[in-house]
């Protein structure tokens, strides 16, 4: 089974603070995904990247960097945070190709006071 | 850009009926991916059905099927005989065929309720 890991379950930060979210998969997919999920939203794109150092944005990169040194590991940063980041973070991977499933990791709830 | 309309925020049947949860989506494309993810609740989000648009015929996977109507450019997803464990948040979501960016766009989801 493939399996998508994100660091932390639950994560809770400062206004202003660096966050790090940290995600990595098994199955050597090349394409790899951070969601945002927010209630009466669903899930909106953040970045995507489909290869080491390859990174792409989504529908909502600002105030999002990302990085991605080896293939099995994406990470998500805040770049200083602020309470309207304050959501539920999804991470996913599929491989390469087109009509490809995405699987996801369970997700981190992130809260910034 | 695409959109994805899912327009039934909530929905809650008898366990052992026939439910269907419907959704729209707006695109320019021809060819394009269509999924259906279910995420049952403090569970990870999970593929239900999949639907390519060059193929007429409706996909379904044992209690799970389709209803595409290209033309009207709707995906509708039917369970039949529903289970308690069926209880989660269902997205409907679509891929446009595009090798490299392969990247989904969500609609807001359904929040789907079996009653025992």
């Amino acid at each position: 089974d493939v399996k998508v890991t994100q660091s932390s379950r639950y994560l809770v930060k400062r206004t202003g603070e660096k966050v790090f979210l940290e995600c990595v998969q098994d199955m050597d997919h090349e394409n790899m995904f951070w969601y945002r999920q927010d209630p009466g939203l669903g899930l909106r794109l953040i970045y995507f990247s489909y290869d080491v150092k390859m990174k792409e944005k989504g529908d909502i990169p600002e105030g999002y960097s990302v990085s991605r040194e080896k293939k099995e590991r994406f990470s998500l940063i805040l770049e200083s945070a602020s309470t309207n980041q304050t959501s539920m973070y999804l991470c996913a991977s599929s491989y390469l190709g087109l009509n490809q499933p995405q699987h996801f990791g369970d997700g981190t709830r992130l809260s910034i006071l | 850009a695409q959109t994805v309309t899912q327009s039934q925020p909530e929905m809650s049947v008898q366990e052992a009926e026939t439910v269907t949860l419907s959704c729209t989506y707006d695109t320019s494309e021809s060819n394009y991916y269509l999924f259906w993810y279910k995420q049952p609740p403090s569970r990870q989000m999970i593929l239900v059905i999949r639907q390519e648009a060059y193929k007429q015929q409706n996909a379904t996977e044992n209690r799970f099927s389709v209803n595409f109507q290209k033309a009207a450019k709707s995906f509708s997803l039917k369970i039949s005989d529903s289970q308690l464990g069926d209880t989660a948040m269902y997205f409907c979501a679509f891929m446009k065929q595009n090798f490299g960016n392969e990247k989904l766009t969500f609609g807001t989801g359904t929040r789907l309720t079996i009653i025992p």
